[in-house]
C-alpha cells in the first residue's frame, strides 16, 4: 500500500547534540514532500518543502531535509539542538500522481530534548 | 500565510448529537481540507474541497459531512457524534505555490 513512513516514534537527543528523523514514502512517483513540527497543544508549522531541483533543502530554526530518490527517504536534520525544539514532527507527502493535492501524513515522531 | 481560523475551539457534546465545526479562510484559496489528528495515526484526511460546492471524500470519511458555500467557508459536520469522533481537527488550506497552510485545530471530546 502507498504510504509515508516515520519509524521512529519516540526519539530522545541531548541538547546540543545532532538529529536526525526519518521519513520513507511508498509512492512511485517523486511525490512534493514536507516536514512538518508541532508544539504541545499547537497547530503544524512548515519547517521545509521539497518540489524539485537541489535535493538539500533548507529550512526554518536550523532544520535541514535531503531527498534521496534510491532510497525513497527524505530524512530530516538538524547539526545541534536545543531544548526548544521538543516537539511531534511529521512527514508529509503529495503524491505525484494525484489528480489534486492530497497531503498525506506519517504517524510522527516525537522528540524528546535531554539537557 | 494564508489567514485560517476554526471555531470552536473546544467543544465538548454528548453522544448523538450533531456537531459542526467551522474553517474560514481569508486568502481566496481554492483548496480546502479537514483532517483528524489522533495519536498514532498523525493527520488523516476527512474530507476535501476544491472550490464552492465541489467537495469530496478523504481516507476516514464515514459518519462526517462538508458543504461550501463560500470560498472562504468549510463546514465539517458529525451529523451524529460518536465516541470515536473524539478527536482534534484541523483545517488547511493549499496555496498556489504549493505550501499547505494549518489552522489552530478544535478539539472535540464526545461523551
Amino acid at each position: 500500500a502507498q504510504s509515508v513512513t516515520q519509524p521512529d516514534i519516540h526519539i530522545t537527543v541531548s541538547e546540543g547534540a545532532s538529529l536526525e528523523l526519518r521519513c520513507n514514502y511508498s509512492y512511485g512517483a517523486t511525490p512534493y514532500l514536507f516536514w512538518y513540527v508541532q508544539s504541545p497543544g499547537q497547530g503544524l508549522q512548515l519547517l521545509l518543502k521539497y518540489f524539485s531541483g537541489d535535493t538539500l533543502v533548507q529550512g526554518i530554526k536550523g532544520f535541514e531535509a535531503e531527498f534521496k530518490r534510491s532510497q525513497s527517504s527524505f530524512n530530516l536534520r538538524k547539526p545541534s539542538v536545543h531544548w526548544s525544539d521538543a516537539a511531534e514532527y511529521f512527514c508529509a507527502v503529495v503524491p505525484g500522481n494525484t489528480g489534486f493535492q492530497k497531503l498525506v501524513f506519517g504517524t510522527g515522531t516525537r522528540l524528546l530534548v535531554s539537557p | 500565510d494564508a489567514g485560517i481560523t476554526q471555531s470552536p475551539r473546544h467543544k465538548v457534546t454528548e453522544t448523538g448529537t450533531p456537531v459542526t465545526l467551522r474553517c474560514h479562510q481569508t486568502e481566496n484559496h481554492r483548496y480546502m481540507y479537514w483532517y483528524r489528528q489522533d495519536p498514532g495515526h498523525g493527520l488523516r484526511l476527512i474530507h476535501y474541497s476544491y472550490g464552492v460546492k465541489d467537495t469530496d471524500k478523504g481516507e476516514v470519511s464515514d459518519g462526517y459531512s462538508v458543504s461550501r458555500s463560500k470560498t472562504e467557508d468549510f463546514l465539517l459536520t458529525l451529523e451524529s457524534a460518536t465516541s470515536s469522533q473524539t478527536s482534534v481537527y484541523f483545517c488547511a488550506i493549499s496555496e498556489p505555490t504549493g505550501g499547505y497552510t494549518f489552522g489552530s485545530g478544535t478539539r472535540l471530546t464526545v461523551v
